[in-house]
């Protein structure tokens, strides 16, 4: 079984805060993303990667960046932690373009800035 | 811009009820339509759907595409409180590897 795991499933932090959220997948797949998820705007996606060293901008990146330096993990980071970025991320893995779409999804974390 | 829209937003049903999720979409170069499920965490994979007219069925859920009219639907008959859930509908769009997702449709099913 495909398996996406996050470093928390709840975090709450204060606002200038520097935050990291951690993704890692088991299944040596190429491509990961990073989405948040609110109420009425769906998942909208932050930033993705396709390779290790390799991210692109999703369709909205603004106050967020990325990382990642080995294939299985992909971090997402908070340079100054705002309360409009209070909301629950998401994480996927998926295998490389061509083959087939299906995202597979980590459970989630809820984050709340104060 | 490409664009996923999903109806009803959300909708309460009793058990045993039959309901109808619609996806529409308009995006370029289109390739696949696929639908997920979300309880309380993760999404879960539901279908995915390529072809024109041809049903893919998993038990008492049942979707189809429509590549003329840019719609999806997803059955579900005999719904069960099991069944309430977030249902996503999404689409790959732009490199191959992104999908635009809709905005879910909030299905609660009660006793």
């Amino acid at each position: 079984d495909v398996k996406v795991t996050q470093s928390s499933r709840y975090l709450v932090k204060r606002t200038g805060e520097k935050v990291f959220l951690e993704c890692v997948q088991d299944m040596d797949h190429e491509n990961m993303f990073w989405y948040r998820q609110d109420p009425g705007l769906g998942l909208r996606l932050i930033y993705f990667s396709y390779d290790v060293k390799m991210k692109e901008k999703g369709d909205i990146p603004e106050g967020y960046s990325v990382s990642r330096e080995k294939k299985e993990r992909f971090s997402l980071i908070l340079e100054s932690a705002s309360t409009n970025q209070t909301s629950m991320y998401l994480c996927a893995s998926s295998p490389p373009a061509g083959h087939y779409n299906e995202q597979f999804f980590g459970p989630g974390t809820r984050l709340t800035v104060l | 811009e490409d664009k996923v829209v999903q109806s009803p937003l959300s909708l309460v049903v009793h058990e045993g009820d039959t309901v109808t999720l619609n996806c529409s979409y308009e995006v370029t170069n289109f390739r696949s339509l696929l639908w997920y499920k979300q309880e309380k965490k993760a999404p879960t994979f539901l279908f995915m759907l390529t072809s024109s007219g041809i049903e893919k069925k998993s038990g008492r859920l049942s979707s189809i595409l429509d590549k003329k009219e840019l719609f999806s639907i997803l059955n579900i008959t005999a719904t069960q409180t099991g069944d309430s859930a977030v249902y996503l509908c999404a689409v790959p769009t732009g490199t191959a590897s992104k999908l635009t997702f809709g905005t879910g449709t909030r299905l609660q099913v009660t006793l």
